[in-house]
């Protein structure tokens, strides 16, 4: 079983649609979750974090379910832009400050799942 | 305010040929990440250093290898290579830095990558 699972998709939505994606993550000692968002040919960027209470940044809530180890993400309003890959990430290391001082920044990476949102 | 940066951007080598990828971290960070993508994947974790150290290594043959130096830039070899290491190999930065680029929680700065082709 991978270590973070994710559909491939790809998910084609119109616009103003609204689309969820789910991750799930086999480690129950994970420690932090991210969504971090990939366009095509392009490096990997924070989208946001994911915390227990769940959080939001506009159009995009992320959800995080610890006892059932998965993590989603909710886009409202889908816009053209949204198009590109999301990796659901996982890390096993500490949090803050640990993290800063070195101690374990090692992100596990889903496969990622793949939008498309057309007119 | 630069952000990572990576060279070469594009490289071909042969099987069994050596290849040497340099990062550039954000300034003030300490530690950088290397990750290999490859095509329809996730990152996939390589190697971890902070403070010229190495803090962690990802599931990967001895043929690869990393050093950070004195003002935290980092190389990675990669030996021997074989077709299956063409790939994506992304450098990332995380730490206290200075101006847009400050720490949340395990967030990484990724680099535009390099992409290398062994034919």
């Amino acid at each position: 079983r991978k270590e973070v699972e994710q559909d491939p998709g790809p998910f084609n939505v119109p616009e103003g649609a609204t689309v969820a994606f789910n991750c799930t993550y086999s480690n129950s000692a994970s420690q932090s979750f991210f969504w971090y968002r990939q366009d095509c040919r392009k490096e990997p960027k924070l989208l946001m974090s994911v915390y227990s209470s769940g959080n939001e940044d506009g159009r995009f809530t992320a959800q995080l379910n610890r006892a059932s180890q998965y993590i989603s993400l909710l886009i409202r309003d889908s816009k053209l832009s949204d198009s590109a890959t999301y990796l659901c990430v996982v890390n096993r290391g500490r949090t803050l400050p640990y993290i800063l001082t070195g101690g374990g920044n090692k992100l596990t990476f889903g496969t990622g799942t793949q939008l498309k949102v057309e007119l | 305010d630069a952000g990572v940066t990576q060279s070469p951007t594009h490289l071909i080598k042969t099987r069994g040929q050596q290849v040497t990828l340099r990062c550039s971290p954000i300034s003030g960070h300490k530690s950088v990440s290397w990750y290999q993508q490859v095509l329809g994947q996730g990152p996939q974790f390589i190697f971890q250093y902070y403070e010229k150290e190495e803090r962690g290594r990802g599931n990967f043959p001895d043929r690869f290898s990393a050093r950070q130096f004195p003002n935290y830039s980092s190389e990675l070899n990669v030996n021997a290579l074989l077709l299956g290491d063409s790939a994506l190999y992304l450098c990332a930065s995380s730490g206290p830095g200075t101006g847009q680029h400050t720490p949340n929680t395990g967030e990484l700065f990724f680099g535009e990558g390099s992409r290398l082709t062994v034919l």
